[in-house]
């Protein structure tokens, strides 16, 4: 079945260091793949999204990349704020089942000043 | 535009007991999926709601069940509470592909 792979958190880093959070995937077909970001007592919010090969995602500086070769969806981020501390989802979604989001275990980052 | 919004925010029920959540989609959503996150479990699909059918089901027992309504609000029922029931309960909805949360509800079963 389709599954997601994270890096096993937590991630501690320093105010202003560059930021890699690996994500890969297992999926049929084309699946869409997701980015999400929940801050401590809050809902889930996306941060970026890619729906085919090699198309870049970006917001609020984060960026990835849709690697088919690789299944791969890693998040990077060339300078982390100590407002970037979360816990970082990585998703899919695959083409025949268009609700059901499929989540990797999380990534906590916490950034230190 | 306002958010998805889920009500309440906190709950805590004894065991045995059943318990109905509240989900309002953004306006011009007709889909609505339900997850439960839990610190073993991670975040776990549930089921998912478009225009009044449930078109997608994950893995759990008949003890949870959704329904959704004409104007695309979404409740979900869980019968006979177990204390592994203790979770955050997460709405989404979207139009397309994209789907957008609710702030969750806590539920606390002792």
């Amino acid at each position: 079945g389709n599954s997601v792979t994270q890096m096993e958190g937590p991630v501690t880093l320093s105010e202003e260091a560059f930021l890699t959070i690996n994500c890969t995937y297992t999926a049929t077909g084309y699946p869409s793949l997701f980015w999400y970001v929940q801050y401590p007592g809050e809902g889930l919010q996306l941060l970026l999204k890619a729906t085919k090969a090699d198309d870049k995602g970006s917001n609020k500086g984060f960026e990835a990349t849709y690697r088919k070769e690789t299944t791969s969806f890693h998040l990077e981020k060339g300078s982390v704020q100590v407002s970037d501390s979360a816990v970082y989802f990585c998703a899919l979604i695959s083409g025949n089942q268009g609700g059901k989001l499929i989540f990797g275990q999380g990534t906590e980052l916490s950034v230190k000043p | 535009k306002a958010g998805v919004t889920q009500t309440p925010r906190y709950l805590i029920k004894t065991r045995g007991q059943q318990v109905t959540l509240s989900c309002s989609p953004i306006s011009g959503h007709r889909s609505v999926s339900w997850y439960q996150q839990t610190p073993g479990q991670g975040l776990q699909f549930l089921f998912e709601y478009f225009s009044e059918t449930q078109r997608n089901k994950g893995n759990f027992p008949g003890r949870f069940s959704g329904r959704q309504f004409s104007n695309s609000r979404s409740e979900m029922n869980v019968s006979t509470l177990e204390l592994g029931d203790s979770a955050l309960y997460l709405c989404a909805s979207s139009r397309d592909y994209e789907q957008y949360f609710g702030p969750g509800t806590r539920l606390t079963v002792t």
